[in-house]
Parts: structure tokens; sequence; C-alpha cells
């Protein structure tokens, strides 16, 4: 079966830096999606990797490993607008997107 | 921010009744998609569009239908409307079906008592 497992919650520090980790396994693959969703908002775009490697954005970087099955989402100088769910979702061989169940992120000043 | 709107935001309604969720977009995008968001579950697909009058069936289609009579409009209806049918609704658009990020709607919160 199809299936993507990132944590449930961390807890990190204003001004710090996190990692938000991705495992997953699809029918095919065509790529790994980062959105972020604040609590009550629709989700939004953050990153796309499907090449293997880091790709940065700003205090955003995403990082995908195929052989692995295996992404990352650093963010880093931590600000409290960061407190939202991150949702890490991969693109089967139908183009169809997997998404995982989401990381609540709690940053604390 | 893309222009996809979605009503009503918030409905409550009683088991056994239908009910029919509507998701308006602006940007001309191809494709359309409703997906039900859950605690503890990812985003689910429910039904999807790629095209004026052509749908197509997602992971958790059975109970729901679509229409897309306009390139604008996407329908979600909910036949008999039954308390395992209470969430979110997002409806989400995309240019492409293949390496195009999907913009979503602001979601309904459906509750079926």
């Amino acid at each position: 079966g199809q299936n993507i497992d990132q944590p449930t919650e961390m807890t990190a520090t204003e001004g710090a830096i996190v990692q938000i980790n991705c495992t997953y396994q699809t029918s095919g693959f065509n790529g790994l999606f980062w959105y972020q969703q604040h609590a009550g908002e629709a989700p939004t775009f953050l990153s796309y990797n499907v090449l293997d490697g880091l790709e940065e954005k700003g205090r955003f970087s995403s990082f995908l490993s195929r052989s692995k099955g295996y992404s990352y989402l650093l963010l880093k100088e931590l600000q409290m607008k960061d407190s939202a769910s991150y949702l890490c979702a991969a693109m089967d061989s139908n183009y169809q997107l997997i998404w995982g169940a989401g990381t609540k992120l709690i940053i604390k000043p | 921010d893309a222009g996809i709107t979605q009503s009503p935001r918030h409905k409550v309604t009683e088991t056994g009744t239908p009910v029919t969720l509507r998701c308006h977009q602006t940007e001309n995008h191809r494709y359309m998609y409703w997906y039900r968001q859950d605690p503890g579950h990812g985003l689910r697909l429910i039904h999807y569009s790629y095209g004026v009058k052509d749908t197509d069936k997602g992971e958790v289609s059975d109970g729901y239908s679509v229409s897309r009579s306009k390139t604008e409009d996407f329908l979600l209806t909910l036949e008999s409307a039954t308390s395992s049918q209470t969430s979110v609704y997002f409806c989400a658009i995309s240019e492409g079906y293949d390496y195009n990020e999907q913009f979503f709607g602001p979601g309904t919160r459906l509750t079926v008592l």
C-alpha cells in the first residue's frame, strides 16, 4: 500500500532550527511536496523536490533522497508565525498526491 | 492568492439530508479537486475533474458525487449525509496534473448530526 509517515508533533524554540522528517512508500514516484497549514486555514505550497538533494528557499529548505524514500523540511531562524502544521505529500505514478497526516510544529518563545 | 472560494464556509445538517458544496475559481485552471481532512488523517482525495464534464473518483468517493458544468465551478454533493461525513472539505485547483502545485480554497466545515 501507499503510505506517508511524519511525526505528529514537534516543539522548537524561537530563533532555533528544526527539521521535520517524512518517509514515503508509493507506487511510483513523481515528486515530493511540502505544504504549510495554519490552524483553521487552507494548506499553502512551500516546496517541491523531484531530484535528490537540497532545495533552499529563504529560511526554508527541503531535502529529498529517492533511494531512501525520505525527505525533510528544514526551518531556520524560527519565528512565532511558523507555528503551524507541515504536510508532506508524495506524488505517485498516476500523479495523485498521497498526503501525510501532518506535523504540528509548536514554537516557544 | 489564487482566486478560489468555497460556499458555504460552515454547515450543520442532519443525517439523511442532501448537501451540496460549491467551489468557484477565477484562475481558469483545468484541474479541480475535492479533499476531506480529518484529524489523524492526511488530506484524502474524494473526486477530481480534468475538464468540463470530465471527472474521476479519488480514494474516498463512496457517498459523494461531483459535477462540473463550467470551468470555474466544481460541485460536491452528499446525496444522503451521514455522521461519518462530518469533516472539513477543501477544494483545490492546479494548472496541470503533473508537477504542479495545488492551490487550496478556504475550506468548508460540515457537521452532520
